[in-house]
């Protein structure tokens, strides 16, 4: 099974609109950590929020904020107030406690363009 | 400053040539990582160092070897590579291995 799944290849949204991305996750791990990453095209990771697996309210960061829903493993990135600046790639990661230590998991990413 | 610097930003290397990645960091994380990409897919963890020991090795061939010399530098020597290989390869760091990374720009390696 995947262990982050997300389902939208590619999305499109108006500049100034809001916009979510799906994200669903797969562990036993009580303890795991979510973030969300942006890849524009130039190549480099840039983080952009984190909301660990006990934290009971949803992690913000300005435009950005994290819809978390613990019972159905979700963790969607909501970005509003789209701006031509958001067009990118956007990974879902995750890290959970195995055996040997800490394991990393990224999803397959979104590509996201804003449209003027 | 969340700052992570990665030399060379392009390299192309014959199968046959040894040659060597770094990465340094000067935010005092004690995790860093390095990554393999590959055009429009997700990044592949290949390494992980934390407090300098090597902590994950996801079975990666033994023609890339990770060196960890102190706390801010971490290397990759890359010996007899294949054509597959190239690739983008990113190095992270984090204050430590439960927290988010921060990646570096980027080798973009091209083996002939």
């Amino acid at each position: 099974a995947q262990k982050i799944t997300q389902t939208q290849p590619g999305m499109f949204v108006q500049e100034k609109e809001a916009v979510t991305l799906d994200c669903t996750y797969d562990t036993s791990d009580q303890s795991y950590g979510l973030f969300w990453y942006k890849q524009p095209s130039s190549g480099e990771m840039i983080f952009l929020i984190y909301q660990g697996s006990y934290d009971e309210q949803n992690a913000t960061e300005g435009r950005y904020s994290l819809n978390f829903q613990k019972a159905r493993k979700s963790a969607n990135l909501v970005i509003s107030a789209s701006q031509l600046g958001d067009s990118a790639m956007y990974f879902c990661a995750m890290r959970e406690r195995i055996n040997t230590g800490n394991q990393f998991y990224f999803g397959t990413g979104t590509s996201l363009t804003v449209i003027p | 400053d969340t700052e992570v610097t990665q030399t060379p930003k392009h390299l192309v290397m014959g199968m046959t040539n040894k040659k060597s990645l770094k990465c340094e960091q000067h935010m005092g994380h004690r995790a860093m990582y390095w990554y393999k990409q590959k055009a429009k897919k997700p990044p592949e963890l290949m390494f992980v160092y934390s407090y300098e020991k090597l902590s994950i090795n996801e079975s990666v061939p033994s023609r890339f070897s990770p060196e960890c010399p102190n706390s801010s530098l971490l290397n990759l020597h890359l010996h007899a590579l294949q054509p597959e290989d190239s690739a983008l390869y990113l190095c992270a760091s984090s204050q430590d291995i439960t927290y988010e990374q921060y990646f570096g720009p980027g080798t973009r390696l091209t083996v002939t």
